[in-house]
């Protein structure tokens, strides 16, 4: 069981816009910054999303992230093919006095 | 530009040990922690720990409290993840990956990643 709570998959439709939600608790998300990590297949993790809602150089903005309180999200408009990954979220735990990730939710692009 | 490059898969038996290395380029090496991850077949992302590649010192998760050990050698830029007694449960892929700014907030790039099998 992951420390951060993801909901395993989501699909849209190429063009739409989606979001994957991330809950955790006040020792990780409500007090720390929450990060987003892409995985393609295959691949190594690429940061998508850091201290909650920047972007890193390189990255489409098309991809944007959210948080409130305990619980975060990540948005991604104009869905396009390449999109299709496994998204994680990730902070770091107070309690834990280490990082935490969600489980991963697989995006799938109808 | 920056790089992690890391060693070769590796098959081990149970009650074995492993050591992966993780050769930084393209950044001063010990100005950044780096951290570990690892990711079993088909699961998500685990994270391992860190070491400071300045002072040596370690941060690791308490699950892995007592089996591994995190070095490096700033001589050759490079970072080791030394997993021992293994279980056929630590069959992964393990990443290396530099921290930014030495909080543990996150991770900007990340090493091709090392298949570790452990197989009897």
């Amino acid at each position: 069981q992951s420390v951060l709570t993801q909901p395993p998959s989501v699909s849209e439709a190429p063009r739409q816009r989606v979001t994957i939600s991330c809950s955790g608790s006040s020792s990780n998300i409500g007090n720390n910054a929450v990060n987003w990590y892409q995985q393609l297949p295959g691949k190594a993790p690429k940061l998508l999303i850091y201290y909650d809602d920047l972007l890193p150089s390189g990255v489409s903005d098309r991809f944007s992230g959210s948080k409130s309180g305990t619980s975060a999200s990540l948005a991604i408009s104009g869905l396009q093919s390449e999109d299709e990954a496994d998204y994680y979220c990730a902070a770091w735990d107070d309690s834990l006095n280490g990082g935490v990730f969600g489980g991963g939710t697989k995006l799938t692009v109808l | 530009q920056v790089q992690l490059v890391q060693s070769g898969a590796e098959v081990k038996k149970p009650g074995a040990s492993v050591k992966v290395s993780c050769k930084a380029s393209g950044y001063t090496f010990t100005g950044y922690y780096m951290h570990w991850v690892r990711q079993a077949p088909g699961q998500g992302l685990e994270w391992m720990g860190w070491i400071n590649p300045n002072s040596g010192g370690t941060n690791y998760a308490q699950k892995f409290q007592g089996r591994v050990t995190m070095t490096r050698d700033t001589s050759i830029s490079t970072a080791y993840m030394e997993l021992s007694r293994l279980r056929s449960d630590d069959t992964a892929v393990y990443y290396c990956a530099r921290d930014p700014e030495n909080s543990g907030s996150y991770c900007d790039y990340w090493g091709q990643g090392t298949l570790v099998t452990v197989s009897s």
